[in-house]
């Protein structure tokens, strides 16, 4: 099992740019998490898809954000325009919901730096 | 929405002594508290969860309180060793219908000493 796929795992940019961050969840899970994570904020949820259908998009920032899971292999987080603000590593995790059971799997995140 | 506290930001023990990180969290609804360890590079891992239908559960030198009265709940490391060295996180959910987010503390940076 490869665990959770995110790519690039560093991406650096320039402020304006549109970025886009890759996840493929393990085979077989049924929900996916977008999570960034910063000194002065922590690990924050930003979006989950279940079944691949967006479930709670609430701690997405702005409309800047946008997030697509366009079947059960694949997920996308795109910011467009970016700002330096949005510097941070973002973590994509997966689970299988399966009643009381729902342990998430992390990726080893992406680090994203805009100049 | 759910707040989880967490404390200390960082705690450094002798190598052989016990670590106790503690947090408390805020909605009554919040049925399921999973504790992760991040180590440097990398994405977090779960090491323990807890549910509120216990008050304990222990996994060789690890172990976790619940106290849903309180709505606070505590790692303890015994016997630390320095591959415990690592930021802890302790976070907080519904198990509903459907696999819900974690509210996550903003972490505890333990140190072993050797």
């Amino acid at each position: 099992d490869a665990g959770v796929i995110q790519s690039p795992r560093h991406e650096v940019t320039e402020m304006g740019q549109e970025v886009t961050l890759r996840c493929k969840p393990i085979s077989g899970h049924n929900s996916l998490f977008w999570y960034r994570q910063t000194m002065m904020r922590g690990l924050e949820l930003l979006i989950y898809f279940n079944n691949n259908v967006p479930i709670d998009d609430s701690g997405m920032p702005e409309d800047r954000f946008s997030a697509k899971m366009p079947n059960a292999s694949f997920s996308t987080l795109k910011i467009q325009p970016s700002e330096p603000r949005d510097s941070a590593v973002y973590f994509c995790a997966s689970s299988f919901e399966r009643g009381a059971y729902n342990e998430q799997f992390f990726g080893p995140g992406t680090r994203l730096t805009v100049l | 929405g759910e707040n989880v506290e967490q404390h200390p930001s960082t705690l450094s023990v002798q190598e052989g002594d016990s670590a106790v990180i503690k947090c408390t969290y805020s909605d009554s609804a919040s049925n399921y508290f999973p504790w992760y360890k991040q180590e440097l590079g990398k994405g977090p891992q779960l090491i323990i969860d807890i549910r509120s239908n216990v008050g304990e559960k222990k996994d060789q030198r690890i172990a976790v309180t619940l106290n849903k009265t309180a709505k606070h709940f505590s790692l303890h490391i015994t016997e630390t060793q320095p591959e415990d060295s690592a930021v802890y996180f302790c976070a907080a959910s519904k198990i509903g219908g459907g696999a819900d987010g974690l509210t996550f503390g903003k972490g505890t940076h333990l140190i072993i000493q050797p």
